[in-house]
């Protein structure tokens, strides 16, 4: 079946620095990617969808210089928290839409970021 | 305008009695509607997904889940309730904004806890 990898799983950082996470399509190429963030006991809210070779298309009230996205290949989309601060503290969860199931999408593990 | 409502916040059985996770959707067109399972500390698997074929869907582990237009519901239903099944559920519609890709909108999450 179609795999979706992330790294980091986990990321501890300082407020202020900037944190690069990834997701990989392992086994079937990506042209549209999704970031979604998770809060604690809550549902997944979409932030951006990440298109290959284009600008990503953010969501409204997400801010797209605060949350870079590159999508510079098929199987490769990157999240950049820059300047992160406390509130930036969250489970980031990408997915990738496998072209050969329709519009199903497949999901990242997640990465949990936690800014001191 | 697409949404989806997840009934109850908590459900609570007995292994071995059957599993109803209610969801209400609305569409204004034919939707796909899923259902994701998220175990703690891990990704989000697809249990299954309708996408305008069979009223009854059939997923993985035993669930399956009734598309009902009239009622405008996709409650996700299972015979018997295994150990293994406590996680968190989400109910999830599907919806196009144009670009070619479907969005996916989630329902707030059912956690399902299965006592001996």
């Amino acid at each position: 079946g179609a795999v979706v990898s992330q790294h980091p799983s986990r990321v501890i950082c300082k407020s202020g620095t900037s944190v690069k996470i990834e997701c990989r399509s392992l086994d079937f190429q990506a042209t549209t990617m999704f970031w979604y963030r998770q809060f604690p006991k809550q549902s997944l809210m979409l932030m951006a969808t990440s298109n290959e070779g284009s600008k990503a298309t953010y969501e409204q009230g997400v801010e797209k210089d605060k949350f870079l996205i590159n999508h510079a290949s098929l199987t490769l989309s990157t999240l950049t928290v820059t300047s992160a601060h406390p509130e930036d503290s969250s489970f980031y969860i990408c997915s990738a839409r496998d072209l050969r199931a329709g519009e199903t999408q497949y999901f990242g593990p997640g990465t949990r970021l936690l800014v001191l | 305008a697409q949404s989806v409502t997840q009934l109850d916040s908590h459900v609570s059985v007995s292994e071995g009695t059957p599993v109803l996770l209610r969801c209400n959707y609305s569409s204004s067109y034919s939707p796909s509607l899923f259902w994701y399972v998220q175990h703690p500390n891990k990704g989000l698997q697809l249990l299954l997904k309708y996408t305008s074929a069979a009223t009854l869907v059939k997923g993985i582990n035993g669930f399956e889940a009734e598309f009902k237009k009239s009622e405008t519901s996709f409650h996700l239903t299972k015979p018997s309730a295994h150990m293994s099944d406590a996680a968190e559920y989400f109910c999830v519609v599907s919806y196009s904004p144009g670009g070619g890709y479907n969005k996916l909108i989630f329902g707030a999450g059912t956690r399902l806890a299965v006592h001996p």
